[in-house]
């Protein structure tokens, strides 16, 4: 079945760790973001991908870092976390052939990271 | 001015009533416009798209654009409180530098209660 993970759910972490967050996909979409999400507030574009090897920064400032080397991996990192890095982080697909310009959306469960 | 406003609510209404949610954007080039809904601790979910003014309909749900007022709104007839959700309004960034990305509100939080 074509979907796209996010592992871990939830990971608690102490400061100045250094963490993964895993984000993959079976539907074959060329372009992947990672969002981050505080209760009552927007979705915030942090890193998009449009494709191997392509990798931007989005709207909301980030010490994270994203890679793009397969088309279903795009994992993010974190080298040194803090706690205002707390918050859920949600990786995305679409796909990016055919109208309208902008595709919808799937989204992953999300990564909760807490970080003491 | 924020791209995408929408009333934080919440929102309650009785089962079997009409919730009716509104987004306002604020980029007159935007063509795509999306509703996700958001159950809570879940990720938000597609429920309804709609590209060209007028009325979208997909069973108990309706999505209405008007593009010249630059609104968007959800309607939600028959309520049940399995719909007692966060409803997010995306709209799509399609010029410049921001072209092909949505940009989200805050969300609506509804409540519907039997």
């Amino acid at each position: 079945e074509a979907d796209i993970y996010q592992t871990p759910r939830y990971l608690v972490i102490g400061t100045g760790k250094k963490i993964t967050l895993e984000c993959s996909q079976t539907m074959g979409h060329d372009k992947m973001y990672w969002y981050q999400q505080d209760p009552g507030m927007e979705l915030h574009l942090i890193h998009y991908s449009y494709g191997v090897n392509s990798t931007e920064k989005g709207d909301l400032s980030s010490e994270s870092t994203v890679s793009r080397i397969r088309t279903e991996h795009f994992p993010l990192t974190l080298e040194s976390a803090r706690p205002s890095h707390t918050s859920q982080y949600l990786c995305a697909s679409s796909e990016s052939k055919g109208a309208p310009l902008s595709k919808k959306l799937f989204f992953g469960s999300g990564t909760q990271l807490s970080v003491l | 001015q924020k791209e995408v406003e929408q009333n934080s609510g919440p929102l309650s209404v009785p089962e079997g009533a009409i919730a009716s949610l509104n987004c306002t954007y604020s980029d007159r080039v935007s063509q795509s416009f999306f509703w996700y809904r958001q159950y809570s601790g879940k990720s938000p979910e597609l429920i309804m798209s709609i590209y060209s003014n007028g009325d979208k309909e997909d069973g108990r749900f309706t999505a209405q654009l008007n593009k010249a007022s630059q609104y968007v709104s959800l309607l939600i007839r028959d309520s049940q409180p399995s719909d007692s959700a966060t409803y997010l309004c995306a709209v799509s960034a399609d010029r410049g530098s921001t072209l092909g990305r949505l940009y989200f509100g805050r969300g609506t939080q509804l409540t519907v209660w039997p």
